[in-house]
């Protein structure tokens, strides 16, 4: 696609469910990354992919957080038993081979009430 | 934690005057990169500068970096209201490859018309 998309654009859910966020990268783009952004802060990383393999999954803030990449395409976050800390918007931003400029998605809106 | 710090944290100016926003780092760095971001969004690249560059110009944008106090400043020149956004400076320490990008906390711009 043009450019990166994210799904859904918002989503609420009741604290204890779980849910899944997807990322569609630019075609060819190797690295994938995913962050998290509360409330007017910054960008805080949490996992970075290469290809299909992530070499770094320290940014991950429990193990209730997982993601995966296939085909070195789309990638999902999946959040077990949201908690209401968990609501912030997540970014997914991905870059082609070893240029540096990231090309971020719209984010996805997540609150859990 | 964030390894960028942005200042001021927020900003506002009249349309047609000059911003300034700052970036302060704290290791060494492979290169150093602004984002804007409209409305809790998605960020869009600015402008790169690598770690044996000093100053960079794109437009009305130009980028400072001084290595040896780890700081790095953002001028947009006559700025206008379309301008308003948050600011956050990238850096991507030499430590990590070339993968890691770690965010500021960002400035957020208000330019009144």
């Amino acid at each position: 696609g043009a450019g990166v998309s994210q799904s859904p654009s918002n989503k609420v859910t009741e604290k204890g469910k779980d849910v899944e966020l997807r990322c569609d990268p630019i075609s060819g783009h190797t690295a994938l990354y995913w962050y998290r952004q509360s409330l007017g802060q910054g960008l805080e990383f949490l996992i970075y992919f290469q290809g299909n393999s992530a070499p770094d999954k320290s940014g991950l803030p429990s193990d209730r957080f997982s993601a995966e990449r296939t085909g070195g395409s789309v990638s999902t976050l999946t959040i077990q038993r949201t908690q209401q800390e968990d609501s912030a918007v997540y970014l997914c931003a991905t870059r082609q081979g070893a240029i540096d400029t990231q090309y971020f998605g719209p984010g996805t809106r997540l609150t859990v009430l | 934690s964030q390894q960028g710090e942005e200042d001021p944290q927020a900003l506002s100016i009249q349309e047609g005057e000059n911003a300034t926003m700052n970036c302060s780092y704290k290791t060494s760095i492979n290169n150093l990169q602004w984002y804007r971001q409209n409305s809790g969004r998605g960020l869009v690249h600015l402008i790169l500068i690598r770690s044996n560059e000093r100053e960079k110009h794109s437009g009305r944008l130009r980028v400072t970096l001084d290595t040896s106090k780890k700081s790095s400043s953002l001028l947009i020149t006559a700025s206008r209201a379309a301008d308003t956004a948050s600011y956050f400076c990238a850096t991507v320490p030499i430590t990590s490859g070339t993968y890691k990008y770690i965010f500021g906390t960002g400035t957020r711009l208000k330019v009144l018309a």
